[in-house]
C-alpha cells in the first residue's frame, strides 16, 4: 500500500533563518507530488506541483522554493523565511496523468511552521 | 483558477443532528471528492464521486455528484463528537480527465462544531 509521510511535524524559526521541509512516498512510482499552504486551518492554497524528477511548477509568487531530487522526495525550501510563511504545510501525492488516475490526492500529515 | 463555492462556512449543531453541505460552481467537474481534515493533521479522504448522479454512502455519511456535474453535496447523519473538523470539496475539471498536473479545485472548506 502506498503511504506518504512529511517531517519535521512542527518548526520554530526565527525570520530570516533557512527552512527545508521534506516529504517522501512509499509504494507508488512517478507520482505527481504537491506542496500546499493552509492558513488559519481554513482553505488549501496550491504553491507547488511536480510531474517529475527535477520538473517544478509554482502556482503562486513567493519566497519559497521546491525541489524533487528523488521520484518520491519532494522538498520545500526557503534562504530566509518572513513572518508571512508561518502556516500548516502539507504535501500531497496523486497518481500521474492517464487512464488509471482518479483525480484523488493523498496528504501527508502536515507540518506547523511558525516563524517569530 | 476556478473557483468552488462551499457552504456553508460554519456549522454549530447539537450532537444527534444531521449535517448537510454542498459545494456548487459555474464549471463542469468529472470528479468529486470530499475530504475531512482533524485538527492538525492532513485532510483524509471520505467519498470519491465518479459520474453524475452517482450517490455514494460511507457508514452515516452519504455523498452525491450532481446531474449538471457543477455541484455536489454531503450529508453526515446523526453527528457525533468524531464528527468534529473542516471538511472540503474538491472537483477534477472537465477537460482534466487522465489527471490534471496541478491537481484539484477545492472548496474553501465547512467548519463542522458539534454542542453535546
Amino acid at each position: 500500500s502506498q503511504t506518504i509521510h512529511q517531517w519535521p511535524a512542527t518548526l520554530v524559526q526565527p525570520v530570516g533563518s533557512p527552512l527545508s521541509l521534506e516529504c517522501t512516498v512509499e509504494g507508488t512510482s512517478n507520482p505527481n507530488l504537491y506542496w500546499y499552504r493552509q492558513a488559519a486551518g481554513r482553505g488549501l492554497q496550491l504553491l507547488f506541483y511536480s510531474v517529475g524528477i527535477g520538473q517544478i511548477s509554482s502556482e503562486v509568487p513567493q519566497n519559497l522554493s521546491a525541489s524533487r531530487p528523488q521520484d518520491r522526495q519532494f522538498i520545500l525550501s526557503s534562504k530566509k523565511l518572513l513572518l508571512s510563511d508561518s502556516g500548516f504545510y502539507l504535501c500531497a501525492w496523486s497518481t500521474a496523468p492517464g487512464p488509471s488516475n482518479t483525480g484523488e490526492l493523498f496528504f501527508g500529515e502536515g507540518s506547523r511552521l511558525t516563524v517569530l | 483558477g476556478q473557483q468552488l463555492n462551499q457552504s456553508p462556512q460554519s456549522m454549530f449543531i447539537q450532537e444527534g443532528e444531521d449535517v448537510s453541505m454542498n459545494c456548487t460552481s459555474s464549471s463542469i467537474f468529472n470528479t468529486w471528492l470530499w475530504y475531512k481534515q482533524d485538527p492538525g493533521e492532513g485532510p483524509v479522504l471520505l467519498i470519491a464521486l465518479y459520474k453524475a448522479g452517482e450517490l455514494t454512502s460511507n457508514g452515516r455519511l452519504t455523498a452525491q455528484f450532481g446531474i449538471t456535474r457543477k455541484d455536489s453535496f454531503l450529508n453526515i447523519s446523526a453527528s457525533i463528537p468524531s464528527d468534529v473538523g473542516i471538511y472540503f470539496c474538491a472537483g477534477q475539471l472537465e477537460g482534466d480527465s487522465g489527471g490534471g498536473a496541478d491537481g484539484l479545485t477545492f472548496g474553501k472548506g465547512t467548519h463542522l462544531i458539534i454542542q453535546p
